[in-house]
């Protein structure tokens, strides 16, 4: 059974870099797509990108984000420059098989706040 | 970039009843369609997957069906823990990209 944990600082200033990293356990991270999807409170879901030994990020992010693997650790990890509080948002770390998400973190919540 | 609309907004049914969701593609996306269903506080969780496939475990009152841009989530008879926020999301070709729709809440009426 495949399972995916986010961590990372609860807490990220304005204008700095949000850092998150997922770790997958019961499956190889070398196959397979894995994405960040974010959910600010309240609100519906984002597709922040991806990674499958190339990246694809959401056109609207795309500037700011940057997700890499590490296959030793079998981790992925997610970075987002110049936060503000608008990517205040529960941040879902999730694996992609063709065209759907079948596997998700319990998620986690990242204010962006002084 | 394609948008997905889903409607309603918010369903007040009972339980026994029969829920009809929907979701429109502003562009055909053939039969890659997905749906799924979200609790307060949990991460979503896929029911079903290119239109009408249930995924793995899904009890068989959840069914979906349409292609193009019209896709229907069907819940047969509503359980007490069926009430939840449900997503649709599709994705895109190029730029390779996913987008959801809005959600839809169903709530105990």
């Amino acid at each position: 059974q495949v399972q995916l944990q986010e961590s990372g600082p609860g807490l990220v200033k304005p204008s700095e870099t949000l850092s998150l990293t997922c770790t997958v356990s019961g499956g190889s991270i070398s196959s397979y797509y894995w994405n960040w999807i974010r959910q600010p409170p309240g609100k519906g879901l984002e597709w922040i990108g991806y990674y499958s030994g190339s990246t694809s990020y959401n056109p609207s992010l795309k500037s700011r984000v940057t997700i890499s693997v590490d296959t030793s650790k079998n981790q992925f990890s997610l970075k987002l420059s110049s936060v503000t509080a608008a990517d205040t948002a529960v941040y879902y770390c999730a694996r992609h098989i063709t065209t759907y998400f079948d596997y998700w973190g319990q998620g986690t919540l990242v204010p962006v706040s002084s | 970039e394609i948008v997905l609309t889903q409607s309603p907004a918010t369903l007040s049914l009972s339980p026994g009843e029969r829920a009809t969701l929907s979701c429109r593609a502003s562009q055909s996306l053939s039969i890659y369609l997905a749906w799924y269903q979200q609790k307060p506080g949990q991460a979503p969780r896929l029911l079903i997957y290119d239109a009408s496939n249930r995924a793995t475990g899904i009890p068989a009152r959840f069914s979906g069906s349409g292609s193009g841009t019209d896709f229907t989530l069907t819940i047969s008879s509503l359980e007490p823990e069926d009430f939840a926020v449900y997503y649709c999301q599709q994705r895109s070709n190029w730029p390779p990209m996913y987008t959801f729709g809005q959600g839809t809440k169903l709530e105990i009426k």
